[in-house]
């Protein structure tokens, strides 16, 4: 049982290039969250899915896009990185359901460093 | 709209003792739950504890437990006979019913030997 997977763990772009970070999650959680997370700010919530097929914009969507490929899989995509986006950002996912206590469970991260 | 606010941006504690890391929310819900979560330097975000608001008793597990005030809007972390391994960020979060995380800027605690 891995919990949340995020890959890769660590990522350089040059500004304008492209990526997409994978997250994949294998305790049936109805629910997925893309995080950011930048000193002093906190986690910031980028996009979330609550169940498969649904997805919609968080606190800062600006700059981002996902899928939700699968009950198992939540992807991030950048389409032209900025250094602006240079953080690290986290996966999270949660069962959602009837009876659960709403806490996320989270990947270990991704450092991602736009130049 | 929901908020949570961490007042202790950095925090000690000698080893072996204790340490309370306050937090505070404003919601008008009544139905919620709140989370402190740790990040070691490894950056993994690791749930602690939790606490279901319709529940009057406080929530412990080991050496972690909370003094959770709903009429107050306070939900303070206390960490008893602490460890070096407890030096991390320590962050406060509230669920409410959107089941979305609203989270403080954390707490930075080291613990000295």
């Amino acid at each position: 049982n891995a919990g949340v997977t995020q890959t890769p763990k660590f990522q350089v772009l040059k500004t304008g290039q492209s990526m997409t970070l994978q997250c994949a999650q294998d305790m049936n959680h109805n629910s997925m969250y893309w995080y950011r997370q930048d000193p002093g700010m906190g986690l910031r919530l980028i996009y979330y899915s609550a169940s498969e097929g649904t997805t919609d914009k968080g606190e800062v969507p600006n700059g981002y896009n996902v899928s939700r490929l699968n009950k198992r899989e939540f992807s991030l995509r950048l389409e032209s990185a900025a250094p602006s986006q240079t953080s690290v950002y986290f996966c999270a996912s949660s069962a959602h359901s009837a009876g659960s206590s709403y806490e996320q469970y989270f990947g270990p991260g991704t450092r991602l460093t736009v130049t | 709209a929901q908020t949570v606010t961490q007042s202790q941006p950095e925090m000690s504690v000698q080893e072996a003792e204790t340490v309370t890391l306050s937090c505070t929310y404003d919601t008008s819900e009544s139905d919620y739950y709140l989370f402190w979560y740790k990040q070691p330097p490894s950056r993994q975000m690791i749930l602690v504890i939790r606490q279901e608001a319709y529940k009057q008793q406080n929530a412990t597990e080991n050496r972690f437990s909370v003094n959770f005030q709903k009429a107050a809007k306070s939900f303070s972390l206390k960490i008893s006979d602490s460890q070096l391994g407890d030096a991390a960020m320590y962050f406060c979060a509230y669920a409410g019913n959107n089941r979305k995380l609203i989270w403080g800027l954390g707490t930075s605690l080291a613990v000295n030997p």
